[in-house]
């Protein structure tokens, strides 16, 4: 069956841009979570969706945002980029609480 | 603050060693996951935990949840140069799933 896909794999933006990031869960799988993972915080959680709502929110500033779709397709809105956003961007779904897929995430580069 | 912390940060050992992972919080979680990620992709599930005192295997690996449902450890049995990648523990608190920072493993041949 077919995985987590995210698009695009890798993105070069220009600080103070904005960027969208979308991800496509699990056929079935009603719940999307994006994470952020940078080499000194690691994972991050930035929040999840459920049936097009924000269900848990991380401890990221406002810039960060996102949506789920009727289809459970998500999208996740950075705007204003910082350097300190370049990070790769995961996003994962679920049924339960037992379990996530991965994607295999979004590259961000900020220059 | 990191709710889950992982020991050790790195490990290099030699195919056929054995290797022990230590993951370690405070907090009381509903289920702990373990995941391994190689570069360039997303961590990939091998198991989940959900009762204190748990033990799972999955071939050479075995994974026990501690009592208090704090704590989990990953063994590996005669490692081989496929497990090299990074371990990652995981809490689930019903709000959110907590990452440790993970430990990174190299087995060379």
């Amino acid at each position: 069956k077919a995985g987590v896909t995210q698009t695009p794999r890798y993105l070069i933006k220009t600080r103070g841009q904005q960027v969208t990031l979308s991800c496509s869960p699990i056929s079935g799988h009603r719940s999307v979570s994006w994470y952020q993972q940078t080499p000194g915080q690691g994972l991050q959680f930035l929040f999840e969706y459920f049936s097009e709502t924000q269900r848990n929110k991380g401890n990221f500033p406002g810039r960060f945002s996102g949506r789920q779709f009727s289809n459970s397709r998500s999208e996740m809105n950075v705007s204003t980029l910082e350097l300190g956003d370049s990070a790769l961007y995961l996003c994962a779904s679920s049924k339960t609480d037992y379990g996530y897929t991965f994607g295999s995430g979004t590259r961000l580069t900020v220059v | 603050t990191q709710l889950l912390e992982q020991s050790p940060q790195f490990l290099s050992i030699q195919e056929g060693e054995n290797l022990t992972v230590y993951c370690n919080s405070s907090s009381v979680f509903s289920s702990l996951q373990w995941y391994r990620q190689e570069p360039g992709e997303g961590p990939v599930l091998l198991v989940t935990v959900v009762t204190g005192g748990e033990v799972k295997k999955l071939k050479r690996l075995t994974f026990q949840f501690g009592d208090a449902r704090k704590d989990s450890s990953l063994h590996i049995t005669a490692a081989q140069p496929g497990d090299t990648g990074l371990y990652l523990c995981a809490g689930e608190d019903g709000y959110a799933l907590n990452f440790g920072k993970g430990t990174s493993l190299l087995v060379t041949p």
